[in-house]
């Protein structure tokens, strides 16, 4: 069965750093481009980063610079290494398969985890 | 990051048809035909329901169905189920920055 399960998230304090991982399997993460997408309670859906085939990785601006995301080919799982959290960084954070086209455009997001809850407060 | 815009809400009976629109820019839906949907239920993860504009993935019914006009993209529930009754995101690629955005998000209700 193709899917994708999340762990990692927790209450931490602001200010703080988690680590989320991403566990793939009925499919290889090496030949995929894999996405983190984050919906804070009662809002919609957020794109926060992408990481590619080849190793290359993409942010949206409001974590550019204090998330990394980052894959593990021997594992088959996929990382959100956030760092500096924020109270509005507070959200359900999914991990989902991207496929893509041929030049490198995300097409759509086809399998998504069930989440994993981040909560930053003191 | 700007998302793209929806309604917040729609409604229809059973039976009836029901249209999101999702409004863009010439960065995003108007200048790539990847405009995809997702369906999301409390609780629960999205799930694509379209992708490319109009395709539709293996399982889901052909009472949804994709359209793209200039920088809008739009969703078509035909035969509203009780079932339908979920948070609707439009989402596209863009040449902006932030590479993928998603729609504000419409709630559709069965009535």
């Amino acid at each position: 069965e193709v899917q994708v399960v999340e762990s990692g998230g927790d209450l931490i304090q602001p200010g703080g750093s988690l680590r989320l991982s991403c566990a793939a399997s009925g499919f290889t993460v090496s030949s995929n481009y894999m996405s983190w997408v984050r919906q804070a309670p009662g809002k919609g859906l957020e794109w926060v980063s992408v990481t590619y085939r080849g190793g290359g990785t993409s942010y949206a601006d409001s974590v550019k610079g204090r998330f990394t995301i980052s894959r593990d080919n021997s594992m088959n799982t996929v990382y959100l290494q956030m760092n500096s959290l924020r109270a509005d960084d507070t959200a359900v954070y999914y991990c989902a398969r991207a496929p893509v086209t041929s030049s490198g455009v995300l097409t759509n997001m086809d399998v998504w985890g069930q989440g994993t809850t981040v909560t930053v407060s003191s | 990051q700007s998302a793209l815009t929806q309604p917040p809400s729609a409604s229809g009976s059973p039976g009836q048809s029901v249209t999101i629109s999702c409004s863009g820019t010439s960065s995003d839906v108007g200048n790539y035909n990847y405009v995809s949907w997702y369906q999301q239920h409390p609780g629960k993860a999205p799930k694509v329901i379209i992708y490319e504009v109009s395709e539709r993935p293996s399982g889901v019914p052909d009472r949804f169905s994709g359209s793209k006009s200039g920088n809008t993209a739009s969703l078509t529930v035909s035969g509203l189920l009780a079932e339908d009754e979920a948070d609707y995101y439009c989402s596209s690629y863009t040449n902006r920055n932030n590479f993928y955005v998603f729609g504000t998000g419409t709630k559709v209700t069965v009535l």
